[in-house]
């Protein structure tokens, strides 16, 4: 089963910030927060993923609670191509390449 | 890069038949996933391959069954077709070497079984 919870759906305006909340209270020490989203019919795409601290790229920022046990993907300008499925998911980094279990997602839409 | 690769796109079998699937890994990576991706759903692990070995599988039968070659590509092999084996199948790559493992996926084969 999956590790996380997270809303089953979502609605932003077009511009605006889109801020995708995760629960993940029983994440473990050695455990990342990774997001992938998944634009229809297309494979998962990586967009992020932290320890502890807060991480930002060129596509997302992570916010990620001092106690773990959530965190919010933040869109900061949300476009319509944004929209699609986005899956919060708790793994183990480092060379093992472990599997990624995957729940439900939160299903984004951006409306003009 | 040409990034994660799968054939065919689209493919129609009937019950009882075989099918193989196709995957070349993102240059650079050596490690192959297949996921299974029911429609509404999120994707479930098949298996994992990395030199030429199943390293990892999830809760799949044996009719489900995977090859990797010696460029690291990979092959799904699913026997026996079910209707419930419809589903779009997704590769994903990535290497031992790395850190953090993030996977890329390929944009996946869609199977219908009638």
């Amino acid at each position: 089963d999956a590790k996380t919870t997270q809303p089953p759906s979502m609605d932003c305006a077009e511009g605006r910030a889109a801020n995708l909340p995760c629960n993940h209270s029983t994440i473990s020490g050695n455990e990342y927060v990774y997001w992938y989203r998944q634009i229809h019919s297309q494979g998962p795409q990586y967009i992020i993923h932290g320890l502890k601290n807060n991480e930002t790229n060129e596509m997302a920022s992570l916010i990620i609670t001092e106690d773990r046990k959530s965190s919010t993907l933040i869109l900061p300008h949300a476009t319509l191509r944004d929209t699609a499925v986005y899956y919060c998911i708790v793994r183990v980094a480092g060379s093992s390449a472990s599997k990624i279990i995957f729940g439900s997602g939160t299903r984004l839409s951006i409306r003009p | 890069d040409a990034g994660v690769t799968q054939s065919p796109t689209h493919l129609i079998k009937t019950r009882g038949q075989q099918v193989t699937l196709r995957c070349s890994p993102k240059s650079g990576h050596d490690t192959v996933s297949w996921y299974q991706q029911a429609l509404g759903q999120g994707p479930q692990f098949i298996f994992q391959y990395y030199e030429e070995e199943e390293r990892q599988r999830g809760n799949f039968p044996d009719r489900f069954s995977g090859h990797q070659f010696p460029n690291y590509s990979s092959e799904l092999n699913v026997n026996a077709l079910l209707l419930g084996d419809s589903a779009l199948y997704l590769c994903a790559s990535t290497g031992q070497a790395f850190s953090y493992n993030e996977q890329f996926f390929g944009p996946g084969t869609r199977l219908t079984v009638l």
